[in-house]
């Protein structure tokens, strides 16, 4: 069966330095890969997908970055964060064939720039 | 504009009760899929439930039932018999069959709270 794993649960950071959240999918090949961000008590906005390997698809500009070094593996990087990259980060992918095709999540991380 | 719109923020429904989340879309693609998803204090995504562009019939799981009305780009979700636990963050969510990224495009959510 198909498992998805993101990590890590929580992360408290500062102002100004790097992150690097990964999100892998278990059981599947070739699946379409995406990042969500959820502010407190908000909808989630798309950040970024990817449909393949070295196939990055950013929706909104911002100080983040996303990779996918192998084919299960999505990464989301920053530099340099901001205290608005705060927010509850989801990862999740989906079969990539149809429009009935499910998502599925990871269990999330909760980021906190300080 | 909005894909996807829900006009309630917040909503209160007495425990065994039924209540309707509403959720409107816009899109002109002919071949969508609409989506609810439940997300309880924890923070995971749960699925409850998916019509089709193309169903004929509302779908419905177990409580779940979806009031799907094409003409009037409206996909309500009504929980029937509302239990304690149904007190969460529902989100309605939109793929659309043009876009080949198969992305879900969700709205701002409704916050259920089921009193006792």
């Amino acid at each position: 069966s198909q498992t998805i794993h993101q990590w890590p649960a929580t992360l408290v950071q500062p102002v100004g330095s790097p992150l690097s959240l990964e999100c892998t999918v278990e059981g599947t090949s070739n699946p379409n890969l995406y990042w969500y961000r959820q502010a407190a008590g908000r909808g989630l906005q798309l950040l970024f997908y990817s449909i393949g390997i070295d196939q990055i698809s950013s929706e909104v500009p911002q100080n983040l970055s996303a990779s996918r070094p192998q084919d299960r593996q999505f990464i989301l990087s920053s530099k340099k964060l901001l205290l608005s990259d705060s927010g509850f980060y989801l990862c999740a992918w989906s079969p990539g064939q149809g429009v009935g095709d499910g998502y599925t999540f990871g269990s999330g991380t909760r980021l906190t720039v300080v | 504009a909005q894909k996807i719109t829900q006009t309630q923020p917040g909503m209160f429904v007495q425990e065994k009760e039924a209540v309707t989340l509403d959720c409107t879309y816009d899109t002109s693609d002919p071949s969508y899929g609409l989506f609810w998803y439940k997300q309880p204090s924890s923070g995971e995504m749960i699925f409850l439930i998916y019509q089709g562009s193309y169903d004929q019939q509302n779908a419905t799981e177990g409580r779940y039932s979806l009031n799907f009305q094409k003409a009037r780009k409206s996909a309500n979700l009504v929980i029937s018999a509302s239990q304690l636990g149904d007190s969460a963050m529902y989100f309605c969510a939109m793929r659309e069959g043009l876009d080949s990224s198969y992305k879900l495009i969700f709205g701002s959510g409704t916050r259920l709270l089921v009193r006792p």
